[in-house]
């Protein structure tokens, strides 16, 4: 079975400093993507980045990053120069794939509040 | 581009009635999906669909009902409404080569 890990239930960052939200995965699935999406106090579900676990590179995706250690399974979202619009809920997912999931599910973690401080 | 659009936004119903929650998308995107968020849980996954006419239970089906006999419309549907119900839905549809699930705006409902 799938699961999501995020270990930070909150933090503070203080605007223009740089922050790392921590994800780990667990699947026995070889492919396999992650997603992390953010959820400010408006409360719609925004598609931030995705990693696929046979790319390569990191994903980048303007001032997010994803931090993917495929070996021990983490997909930390760095977010650079914070801003205080990114004070949000953030939660990273996992979607399987291959025999196990052709449906795309996604797997929720249960998130990591973050709150960008002047 | 509308995307995806849930209906109503907030609804507050009571123990024993039947609610259906609406969602349509203009992207005529094959897979959709139910979620609700729960504080503590994250979102878990209700329903899902691949097509019209086929859909498969999640992990916290009992006690909904979905339909989808057109590929624009994925209605979700709580037969008799229970307080645990209570929640935050979600609808998504999955496009593009990553299989990114975009989601509507949500909604809140309340069992009294």
């Amino acid at each position: 079975a799938q699961k999501i890990t995020q270990t930070q239930p909150g933090m503070f960052v203080q605007e223009k400093e740089a922050v790392t939200l921590d994800c780990t995965y667990d699947t026995s699935d070889p492919s396999y993507g992650l997603f992390w999406y953010k959820q400010p106090s408006s409360g719609e579900m925004i598609f931030l980045i995705y990693q696929g676990s046979y790319d390569q590179q990191n994903a980048t995706e303007g001032r997010y990053s994803l931090n993917f250690q495929k070996a021990r399974k983490s997909a930390n979202l760095v977010i650079s120069a914070s801003q205080l619009g990114d004070s949000a809920m953030y939660f990273c997912a996992m979607r399987g794939a291959g025999s196990t999931d052709s449906w795309g599910k996604l797997q929720f973690g249960a998130g990591t509040q973050v709150v960008v401080t002047p | 581009d509308a995307g995806i659009t849930q209906s109503p936004r907030y609804k507050i119903t009571e123990t024993g009635r039947q609610v259906t929650l609406m969602c349509h998308q203009t992207w005529s995107h094959s897979y959709m999906f139910w979620y609700r968020q729960d504080l503590g849980h994250g979102l878990r996954l209700i329903y899902y669909s691949a097509a019209a006419d086929i859909t498969d239970k999640g992990e916290v089906p009992d006690g909904y009902v979905v339909s989808r006999s057109k590929t624009e419309n994925f209605p979700l549907t709580l037969e008799s409404a229970t307080r645990s119900q209570t929640s935050v839905y979600f609808c998504a549809s999955r496009r593009g080569v990553k299989e990114t699930q975009y989601f509507g705006p949500g909604t809140r409902l309340l069992v009294l």
